[in-house]
């Protein structure tokens, strides 16, 4: 029932490795996003998808990247994570590419130690 | 690029009373203005928006105004209840290709019972 969810909920890893996270939405939305939301809380956005297509993509190292097999799905893979990656990763999406609300995932919990 | 500035970072207030944020935002093309509540540990969820073609909306005991020309638009809580403490998030829409959600640094309030 769940309307966007992510896994992992909670990911502890070592410097280094190279992890995934997975989104998935059964809203029926042509958009979705992952945003990062450091540890004072700030939501900032990392990229953005429609109809699996990139359309936004910020100044985010290249050791992210995402990929969106289809509309339903945006995964986040980052390699050789380093500690100033540890953070909440929130997926996202979106009804429209014109000004709708968002409905976010639950969240991943990444922290590397 | 769009950059959205919140006030204040911290709100302490009685149960009862009433609550403002204000936010102002930089990029005058930006016309959709959501408000995030996220409690502890939990995803964003939208609880009022506006758009520029509107002054004031209100929903029982929340209301946002918005003023263009000023480039500020503020959330007004009434009657405080304990269950509204939380993060609070303003967030500005620009169109980049596709919705791009800016958000404000949040602030966190508590109600005092």
């Amino acid at each position: 029932d769940t309307a966007v969810s992510q896994t992992p909920k909670y990911l502890v890893t070592q410097m280094g490795n190279d992890k995934s996270i997975k989104c998935e939405q059964n809203l029926g939305h042509d958009t979705m996003y992952w945003y990062k939301q450091d540890s004072k809380k700030f939501l900032k956005i990392m990229f953005s998808y429609n109809n699996k297509e990139l359309i936004i993509n910020e100044t985010v190292p290249n050791r992210f990247s995402p990929k969106s097999p289809d509309k339903a799905h945006l995964n986040l893979h980052i390699n050789s994570l380093e500690l100033g990656d540890s953070a909440v990763y929130f997926c996202a999406s979106s009804s429209d590419w014109r000004n709708y609300g968002y409905t976010f995932g639950s969240g991943t919990r990444l922290t590397v130690v | 690029g769009e950059n959205v500035e919140q006030h204040p970072s911290t709100l302490s207030v009685q149960e009862g009373d009433s609550a403002v944020i204000k936010c102002t935002y930089s990029d005058s093309a930006s016309n959709y203005f959501p408000w995030y509540k996220q409690e502890l540990g939990k995803r964003p969820q939208l609880i009022i928006d506006i758009r520029s073609n509107v002054g004031e909306k209100k929903d029982q005991r929340i209301a946002v105004t918005l003023n263009k020309t000023a480039k500020h638009f503020s959330l007004h809580i009434t009657e405080t209840q304990p269950e509204d403490s939380a993060v609070y998030f303003c967030a500005a829409s620009t169109i980049q290709g596709a919705q791009k959600l800016v958000f404000g640094q949040g602030t966190r309030l508590t109600i005092n019972p």
